[in-house]
């Protein structure tokens, strides 16, 4: 069945700095990947969904400046989170689409910023 | 915000007891999944069914789905206490390319 790997599962970084989060899909090319994040006990919420080679599509409300995603690759697609502040701190989950595979979710990521 | 409902939001039910989630959305969609979340991990696909089905089965799982009522209900039976977790729905939405909205999610608690 189709894979999908993210990375790192649990990452700590103190205020100010940048994170980046991977997302790979293993077993087949991702078309389509998309950002969730998703807090304590709630839903998960679009960030953005990104198509390979093109420019992501932010959901209103979110900071393509601050949330940058890149799809360079059919199997990549990275989240990186900039001048990270404490109410960044959530969980990322990344979910990859291709042509004939459905969705698959990746692990998830838990950022603290600190 | 297109994010649906589901109720209860949280349940607690004896192993062996059936539990039965309601998911509730808003608008036209193109089919409607099921997905399962463990604490702190990333989500499993259980079940998707299309706006032209009414039920599906799965193993121990029985989905409906009411476009009329723009709801959907996950029922699993003979529960086990491995089947504690979150479950969400998620909509995929006609005229959007292809992203989900999920609802808020139930929390079943499977008990010995």
């Amino acid at each position: 069945g189709a894979v999908v790997s993210q990375h790192p599962s649990r990452v700590i970084c103190k205020s100010g700095t940048s994170v980046k989060i991977e997302c790979r899909s293993l077993d087949f090319q991702a078309t389509t990947m998309f950002w969730y994040r998703q807090f304590p006990k709630q839903s998960l919420m679009l960030m953005a969904t990104s198509n390979e080679g093109s420019k992501a599509t932010y959901e209103q409300g979110v900071e393509k400046d601050k949330f940058l995603i890149n799809h360079a690759s059919l199997t990549l697609s990275t989240l990186t989170v900039t001048s990270a502040h404490p109410e960044d701190s959530s969980f990322y989950i990344c979910s990859a689409r291709g042509i004939n595979y459905g969705y698959t979710f990746g692990s998830g990521t838990r950022l603290t910023v600190v | 915000s297109q994010q649906g409902e589901e109720d209860p939001q949280a349940l607690s039910i004896q192993e062996g007891e059936n539990a039965t989630m309601n998911c509730s959305y808003k608008t036209s969609i193109n089919n409607l999944q099921w997905y399962r979340q463990n604490s702190g991990r990333g989500l499993v696909h259980l079940i998707l069914i299309r706006s032209n089905e009414r039920e599906k089965h799965s193993g121990r799982l029985r989905v409906t789905l009411d476009t009329s009522k723009k709801s959907s209900s996950l029922l699993i039976t003979a529960s086990r206490a491995a089947d504690t977790a979150s479950y969400f729905c998620a909509t995929g939405l006609t005229g959007t390319a292809s992203k989900l909205t999920f609802g808020t999610g139930t929390r079943l608690q499977v008990t010995l």
